[in-house]
C-alpha cells in the first residue's frame, strides 16, 4: 500500500514563526503536492512538484514556499505565520502523468496560528 | 478552466437507506473525473474514478458512479448506507496542464454526511 506520511496531526505556532510542515511518501513517486482544506472551500493547490528540485505555484501560492530536496519528501514552509494560515494542511503524491493520476493522501496537519 | 460543483453541503440519511450524491463538472475536453471520502481526522481515499468506456462504475465500499455526458454530472449512489459511511465526500475533475506534464485536480467543496441510527 502506498503511504503518505505528514510529521504532525496537529501544531500550534505563533504569528510571524517560520513553520515547517513535513511529508514522506514510500512508493517512489514523481509527483507531490500540497492542498490546504477550509471549511466550505474543499481543497486548493498551494505547491506541487513533479521532480526533485522542481516545483510549481499552485493556485494560492502565496505565503508559502517548498522544498524537494529528497524524491520521498516535499516541505511546506511558512516563511512567518499569520493567522490566515490556520488550516488543515494535505500532503499528497502520485505516480502517473495525465488527467487521470490517482493522488494518495496523508492524514494531514492541522495548523493553528495563535 | 475546469471546475466541479457539489450543490449539497450537507446531507442526513437513516442507515439502510439509499444514497445519491451530486456532482457537475465543467470541463472542455473529456473528463476524467474522480471520487475522494475523507472520514474524520483523515486524509482523503479514492472511492472511485472514470477515464472513458462504461458511464457506470464501481468503486470500493459498494460505491458506484454515472458520469453522464449530456447533463455534465458524476453522481455517486449508493443502495444501502451504512454509520461508518459517515464521511465528507468530494468529487475532482483531472485537467489543466501543470509543470511537467501533469495535470491537476480540481476538488469541489464536498458533501457532508451524516448517517441516522
Amino acid at each position: 500500500d502506498v503511504k503518505v506520511t505528514q510529521s504532525s496531526r496537529y501544531l500550534v505556532k505563533r504569528t510571524g514563526e517560520k513553520v515547517f510542515l513535513e511529508c514522506v511518501q514510500d512508493m517512489d513517486h514523481e509527483n507531490m503536492f500540497w492542498y490546504r482544506q477550509d471549511p466550505g472551500l474543499g481543497l486548493r493547490l498551494i505547491y506541487f512538484s513533479y521532480d526533485v528540485k522542481m516545483k510549481e505555484k499552485g493556485d494560492i501560492p502565496e505565503g508559502y514556499s517548498v522544498s524537494r530536496e529528497k524524491k520521498e519528501r516535499f516541505s511546506l514552509i511558512l516563511e512567518s505565520a499569520s493567522t490566515n494560515q490556520t488550516s488543515m494542511y494535505l500532503c499528497a503524491s502520485s505516480a502517473l502523468e495525465g488527467p487521470g493520476a490517482e493522488q494518495y493522501f496523508g492524514p494531514g496537519t492541522r495548523l493553528t496560528v495563535t | 478552466a475546469q471546475s466541479v460543483t457539489q450543490p449539497d453541503i450537507h446531507i442526513t440519511v437513516s442507515e439502510g437507506a439509499s444514497l445519491e450524491l451530486r456532482c457537475n463538472y465543467s470541463y472542455g475536453a473529456t473528463p476524467y473525473l474522480f471520487w475522494y471520502v475523507q472520514s474524520p481526522g483523515q486524509g482523503l481515499q479514492l472511492l472511485l474514478k472514470y477515464f472513458s468506456g462504461d458511464t457506470l462504475v464501481q468503486g470500493i465500499k459498494g460505491f458506484e458512479a454515472e458520469f453522464k455526458r449530456s447533463q455534465s454530472s458524476f453522481n455517486l449512489r449508493k443502495p444501502s448506507v451504512h454509520w461508518s459511511d459517515a464521511a465528507e465526500y468530494f468529487c475532482a475533475v483531472g485537467g489543466g496542464l501543470l509543470g511537467g506534464s501533469n495535470y491537476k485536480l480540481t476538488f469541489g467543496k464536498g458533501t457532508l454526511l451524516t448517517v441516522n441510527p
